[in-house]
């Protein structure tokens, strides 16, 4: 099974920062990752697809980049309200979550 | 727009089985939701870790499972209730965890994966 090693666990970040979060994948899953941010009592939302696409309505200081088993997500400038839990996945072959990333705002 | 919801028992015991059925339902009832090709998907958060994906049903009844579950889980759709159920026997405290029922749209891009999410059901197990 395709395993997604993500780090860091845990971050603490201040407005206005840049901040980076990374999944490796265990294999070759070409651009097949998705990220998603989950606030407590919420359902994960899609927010980044085929590696590097925005859904539609997340705002544009979000970004995504990789290929092959190297991935990130990229948040330009930190805002209160990107505090929440960010998941990565693959569907490469069936369905792989990353462990999670907790941002929390200083 | 298609909205799922999770419902069933939150406190079970060990050994065990827990039944969650998802609930899809839709601003308008105009169109069949089952109609399109989809995975309908049920996956789990424990508190404090990350998803577990447990496994999905087609439109056409097959169901595909994450080996971790083995032979515990049963995932089944029926179609004139809109409904999808979850069925997970011998239940451990290690299943305690919040129940997400998901959708994916077959065929799509590559990392599209699960696109609407209900708002899940919280299940705990005592000993």
């Amino acid at each position: 099974a395709i395993q997604m090693t993500q780090s860091p666990s845990s971050l603490s970040a201040s407005v206005g920062d840049r901040v980076t979060i990374s999944c490796r994948a265990s294999q070759y899953i070409s651009n097949s990752v998705a990220w998603y941010q989950q606030k407590p009592g919420e359902a994960p939302a899609l927010f980044i697809f085929s590696a590097s696409t925005l859904e539609s309505g997340v705002p544009s200081r979000f970004s995504g980049s990789g290929f092959g088993t190297d991935f990130t997500l990229t948040i330009s400038s930190l805002q209160p309200e990107d505090s929440a839990t960010y998941f990565c996945l693959q569907d490469y072959t069936s369905y792989t979550f990353g462990q999670g990333t907790s941002l929390e705002i200083k | 727009q298609v909205q799922l919801e999770a419902s069933g028992p939150g406190l079970l015991k060990d050994s065990e089985t827990l039944f969650l059925t998802c609930n899809v339902s839709a601003e308008s009832l105009s169109g069949d939701y089952f109609t399109g090709s989809y995975f309908w998907s049920w996956i789990r958060r424990p508190a404090g870790k990350g998803l577990d994906y447990i496994g999905h049903v087609q439109n056409t009844g097959s169901s595909t499972y994450n080996p971790v579950f083995g032979s515990r889980a049963t995932i089944s759709l029926d179609k004139s209730k809109k409904q999808v159920s979850l069925r997970l026997r011998s239940v451990t405290a290690a299943d305690t965890a919040t129940y997400y029922c998901a959708r994916v749209k077959v065929p799509s891009v590559p990392g599209r994966g699960f696109e609407t999410w209900g708002q899940g059901k919280m299940v705990t197990v005592s000993s």
